[in-house]
């Protein structure tokens, strides 16, 4: 079955620092990945929808210039959350849309974010 | 504006069947998901409708209605591992919007 791959699981960074977060499709291309964040007991709520080669399309109310991401091939995606505070604390969730499958969309496996 | 509604818990007791129902109006429809998910971890797919009618997965089964921005998931002879969130999704042009999801706990 297709594989998502997020990396790392987690991490934990200091108040004003920059971390990076992986998305990749291990056995598939992916046209189209989205990044969720979701706080405790929470749905997930959709931050941004990216598409290789182009600017992400952001949801209202996210900061693009905080949040970078970054979509540079079919196989990968990154998420830069810049100059990180502890509200931004939470479960990020990549997912991936399997070009040509018929909009099948795969999760990675969440990253857990700790801003200290 | 995009909405999609589901209701927020449901209990049930092992063997039984329950249906999660989940209701939504969107800009656009390019097909509607559910996943589950366990606390603490990624939403896990179970399923993908994106024409009318009833698809069904062993003990998992999803019905679509799209005249009636309409879906639901039935689960047939509950587990205590079915205990999880349920959450249901739609594509919509292309973004996946997900509604808050149903809390279901079996107890036995």
């Amino acid at each position: 079955g297709a594989v998502v791959s997020q990396h790392p699981s987690w991490v934990i960074c200091k108040s004003g620092t920059s971390v990076k977060i992986e998305c990749r499709s291990l056995d598939f291309q992916a046209t189209t990945m989205f990044w969720y964040r979701q706080f405790p007991k929470q749905s997930l709520m959709l931050m941004a929808t990216s598409n290789e080669g182009s600017k992400a399309t952001y949801e209202q109310g996210v900061e693009k210039d905080k949040f970078l991401i970054n979509h540079a091939s079919l196989t990968l995606s990154t998420l830069t959350v810049t100059s990180a505070h502890p509200e931004d604390s939470s479960f990020y969730i990549c997912s991936a849309d399997k070009t040509g499958s018929g909009n099948t969309i795969y999760f990675g496996e969440g990253s857990w974010l700790t801003v200290v | 504006g995009q909405n999609i509604d589901q209701p927020t818990e449901m209990t049930a007791t092992e063997g039984a069947i329950v249906q999660i129902n989940c209701t939504y109006q969107t800009s656009g429809f390019n097909g509607l998901f559910w996943y589950q998910q366990h606390a603490g971890e990624a939403p896990t797919f179970l399923s993908y409708n994106v024409l009318d009618g009833l698809e069904e997965k062993g003990r998992f089964s999803s019905f679509l209605s799209r005249s009636k921005g309409y879906s639901y998931l039935l689960l047939k002879e509950l587990q205590m591992k079915d205990s999880a969130s349920y959450l249901c999704a739609v594509l919509a042009g292309t973004a996946l919007i997900f509604g808050k999801g149903t809390t279901l706990s079996v107890s036995s």
